[in-house]
């Protein structure tokens, strides 16, 4: 059975860090590109960042560049997110999520078939 | 970036009833959209991906159609289990991936 937990959540300062942590198990993590997508409380789903299977290839969404690194260990079967320089609106429940590796005309990114249950990040001071 | 246009924000319908979502895309996504499920306190669930192609597990009653710009999730006929939120979401032109903001199917 494939799943996803995500942990590391909790109450940051504004300019303060946090590194959430998704242990994967039940499939094999290192075919996977994996994802982190947010959703802040009563909004709808924002994507963060993807990472390739190998972690070598990584992506992010402009709200997060420069202060959130995404990365893996693919003999833990885990995925991170560091985030940095923190801010209120970081404040959100974050998911992990397993890329399906449907494959487009351009790329094998983009559908996730499955999901952790999520951790909750407030940054309030 | 994509900005993805769901309406209508609200569905109210009765269990039986047929229900139909629609996702507008600002621009070609050709068939690259899935659609997600949200309950609430839970993660998304992926029902239809690349347009029309069911997820593993999702029941037939669950159908998607489109392309390009305008696509169509349609619920055959309301189970009790299907009142949730949906969302859609294209995987084109990223990133960003981006998601629309969502139709809440109520009773």
């Amino acid at each position: 059975e494939v799943q996803l937990l995500e942990s590391g959540g909790g109450l940051a300062q504004p300019g303060g860090s946090l590194r959430l942590s998704c242990a994967a198990s039940g499939f094999t993590y290192i075919h996977h590109p994996m994802s982190w997508v947010r959703q802040a409380p009563g909004k709808g789903l924002e994507w963060v960042s993807a990472t390739s299977s190998s972690g070598g290839n990584t992506y992010y969404a402009d709200s997060v560049k420069g202060r959130f690194t995404i990365s893996r260990d693919n003999s833990k079967n885990t995925l991170y997110l560091q985030m940095n320089s923190l801010r209120a609106d970081d404040s959100a429940v974050y998911y992990c999520a397993r890329d399906a590796g449907f494959c487009s005309s351009n790329s094998c990114y983009g559908v996730w078939d499955y999901w952790g249950p999520g951790t909750l990040v407030t940054v309030s001071s | 970036e994509i900005v993805l246009t769901q309406s209508p924000g609200t569905l109210s319908l009765s269990p039986g009833e047929r229900a139909t979502l629609s996702c507008r895309a600002s621009q070609s996504v050709s068939k690259y959209l899935a659609w997600y499920q949200q309950k609430p306190g839970q993660a998304p669930r992926l029902l239809i991906y690349d347009a029309s192609d069911r997820a593993s597990g999702i029941p037939p009653r669950f159908s998607g159609s489109g392309s390009g710009t305008d696509f169509t999730l349609t619920i055959s006929s309301l189970e009790p289990e299907d009142f949730a939120v949906y969302y859609c979401q294209q995987r084109t032109n990223w990133p960003p991936f981006t998601f629309g903001g969502g139709t809440k199917v109520e009773i």
